[in-house]
């Protein structure tokens, strides 16, 4: 079947370090990945995405890797600060099923001390 | 601030009763999606509408029912209410009608709904 996991929980960083987190998805016929951030009280934010045809993409403080071969994704966030701690989540787009629904990972909490 | 007005944010109803969530999509954008986001469950996917008509659909129970209206708001309707169905309900829009890049998907605040 179709899933989105991640890898760990919870990760825990230090003010200023950089941040990964990692997703693994089944489907290899996916074409399409997104983060999303959740702050609490919040409903989630688009922070980047990423088309199966790209292996890297950059925003700001923000880099998207996609590994096709793994099925792996991470999203690694520069000189995390406390303002990134939240939940992150991974989502992609299904091959069957239609292309107007998205297939959400489990979350990862990201907690930045000072 | 996403645009995407949802109300109301917190709803307290009793089982078997029926509640109606509403959302209100960014301006211009003509796709609504209705989310479930429960502890067990995660983030599922609903029903998606694009300009008046459904779209796609996903896990969502046959007790539950959208619509979306000429104006583009839409409501999702919840009868027969188990304890279970005790989540946060997001609302997301979006210009198009195909989640792809450059289609971003906007999420709402949520409407907090608990079965007592």
């Amino acid at each position: 079947g179709e899933s989105v996991g991640l890898h760990l929980p919870t990760l825990s960083v230090q003010e200023g370090d950089n941040s990964i987190i990692n997703c693994a998805y089944s489907n290899s016929a996916s074409d399409y990945f997104i983060w999303y951030k959740q702050e609490s009280g919040k409903g989630p934010q688009f922070i980047i995405d990423i088309r199966s045809n790209m292996d890297k993409r950059q925003g700001q403080r923000v880099t998207v890797l996609l590994n096709k071969t793994v099925k792996h994704l991470s999203l690694q966030i520069a000189a995390t600060q406390p303002g990134d701690s939240a939940v992150y989540f991974c989502a992609h787009r299904p091959s069957s099923g239609g292309y107007n629904k998205l297939i959400f990972g489990a979350g990862t909490r990201l907690a930045v001390h000072p | 601030d996403s645009g995407v007005t949802q109300t109301p944010k917190h709803l307290i109803t009793a089982t078997g009763q029926r509640v109606t969530l509403r959302c209100s999509p960014r301006s211009g954008d003509l796709s609504v999606y209705w989310y479930q986001q429960s502890l067990d469950q995660g983030l599922q996917f609903l029903i998606q509408y694009y300009n008046g008509e459904e779209r796609a659909k996903g896990n969502i129970l046959e007790r539950f029912s959208a619509q979306q209206f000429p104006d583009l708001h839409s409501e999702l309707n919840l009868s027969s209410l188990e304890l279970g169905d005790s989540a946060l309900y997001f609302c997301a829009s979006s210009v198009g009608g195909q989640t792809s890049s450059g289609n971003t998907i906007y999420f709402g605040e949520g409407s907090w709904l608990t079965v007592v």
